[in-house]
């Protein structure tokens, strides 16, 4: 059973743009929502998180969107840089390990 | 900043042999995980360890797989009788038990089973 679904599995943007990423979750006992930024050969790096009591949080150029009642959040990359270019990953847990979706791989064109 | 920290990088082994990989989570974290990662795939969960014990683990987690914390820095993670299958990045992360739901995670170790 797949936990966390994303979408798109890949992304390209023209810098300056804004990219979107998508996930949709099951299980309703999830209350922790985190993205997680993966250059190669790299460990995944956490970049913003959100709880379910909030609709919206922000944390300079990066958004994230919240509905609890679809079970949806999104990550929303204003201005987006060619430094951006990386693979993201949403995540959900509810106690202890995390769920991650199955990654997009973003790429910003300059 | 303080870091999680995984060695090796990089180890290749061959089918049948034992491995472990370690770990040096952030130094006032209880909580620790292993996940991996195939390649091109998404990060799976393994295990978590609080308290010296397994907390939880996932199906993949079968008895060709173990975790310890030898000392008071360590935590590492041996696969007994490595599989072709088993060829991936491992990913250790901690989290501290100050009501934050954050883990970090180490650079990983790829693991290549010859």
């Amino acid at each position: 059973q797949q936990q966390v679904k994303q979408s798109p599995q890949s992304l390209i943007v023209q810098k300056g743009g804004i990219s979107i990423i998508n996930c949709a979750y099951e299980n309703t006992a999830f209350d922790y929502f985190p993205w997680y930024q993966q250059f190669p050969g790299k460990g995944p790096a956490l970049l913003i998180a959100i709880r379910p009591d909030v609709s919206e949080k922000k944390e300079g150029r990066f958004t994230i969107s919240f509905n609890k009642s679809a079970k949806q959040f999104s990550l929303h990359i204003m201005d987006s840089q060619p430094g951006d270019s990386a693979t993201y990953f949403c995540a959900a847990t509810g106690a202890n390990n995390l769920f991650f979706g199955t990654g997009t791989r973003l790429t910003v064109i300059p | 900043e303080p870091e999680v920290t995984q060695t090796p990088s990089h180890q290749v082994t061959q089918m049948g042999q034992e491995v472990i990989l370690r770990c040096v989570p952030i130094s006032n974290h209880l909580y620790f995980y292993w996940y991996r990662q195939i390649l091109g795939q998404k990060v799976e969960f393994l295990v978590s360890f609080y308290n010296n014990e397994i907390s939880e683990k996932s199906e993949i987690f079968d008895d060709q797989f173990s975790v310890e914390r030898p000392d008071g820095s360590n935590f590492t993670l041996k696969i007994r009788s490595t599989k072709l299958e088993d060829s991936a990045m491992y990913f250790c992360a901690s989290r501290d038990s100050g009501g934050t739901d954050t883990q970090y995670f180490g650079p990983g170790t790829r693991l290549t089973v010859l």
